[in-house]
């Protein structure tokens, strides 16, 4: 049974650019939640999918975007990078309320 | 903001030594969760306990809730090497139908062989 997968990896981009993150959660889980750790810091949430909607949102502009699929996968886009950016994004999956399981992460650096 | 707060930030020990972290928060919870963190890399889930529970095992690892002071502890028993990482409580709140949780800034565990 997989876990969440994340891809890629790792990513460099440059200010300005736009990037997607992509996400496929637990087998069997429907809820797919964002997250955005800084260096040193401990994760920030940035906005929860369920049902192909968006259901709660962090404190973060609009720059920072997601999408859900039919299948329950998610993308994560960020428009107009900042070198503020670079972190690693998490996504866990989870049912609805329930507990959140984390995939690797992305690496994600701005320059 | 509902963000906890963990303490020690650092802590060293020797192997087999126990290690004990805290954590506080500042509003009402429904769970408290403890997360590990290896090297950057995605977190596992630990242990997660319930706003009316007040202690929790599993395995090496004992948590405990206080709800009147916003507060809980992790306690590692005799640590290994492989114990080494960074451990983040998480608090959850229910809004809109929808969960998020907000962790901690860590505590970073060095157990030294």
């Amino acid at each position: 049974d997989a876990g969440v997968t994340q891809s890629p990896t790792h990513l460099i981009k440059t200010r300005g650019q736009q990037v997607t993150l992509r996400c496929s959660p637990k087998s069997g889980h429907d809820t797919v939640s964002w997250y955005q750790q800084a260096l040193g810091q401990g994760p920030q949430f940035i906005f929860q999918y369920y049902e192909e909607e968006e259901r709660q949102r962090g404190n973060f502009p609009d720059r920072f975007s997601g999408h859900q699929f039919p299948n329950y996968s998610s993308e994560l886009n960020v428009n107009a990078l900042l070198l503020g950016d670079s972190a690693l994004y998490l996504c866990a999956s989870s049912l609805p309320l329930g507990e959140q399981f984390f995939g690797p992460g992305t690496r994600l650096t701005v320059l | 903001s509902q963000q906890g707060e963990e303490d020690p930030q650092a802590l060293s020990i020797q192997e087999g030594e126990n290690a004990t972290m805290n954590c506080s928060y500042k509003t009402s919870i429904n769970n408290l969760q403890w997360y590990r963190q290896n090297s950057g890399r995605g977190l596992v889930h630990l242990i997660l306990i319930r706003s009316n529970e007040r202690e929790k095992h599993s395995g090496r690892l004992r948590v405990t809730l206080d709800t009147s002071k916003k507060s809980s502890s992790l306690l590692i028993t005799a640590s290994r090497a492989a114990d080494t990482a960074s451990y983040f409580c998480a608090t959850d709140a229910i809004q809109n139908g929808a969960n998020n949780l907000f962790f901690g800034t860590g505590t970073r565990l060095t157990v030294i062989p």
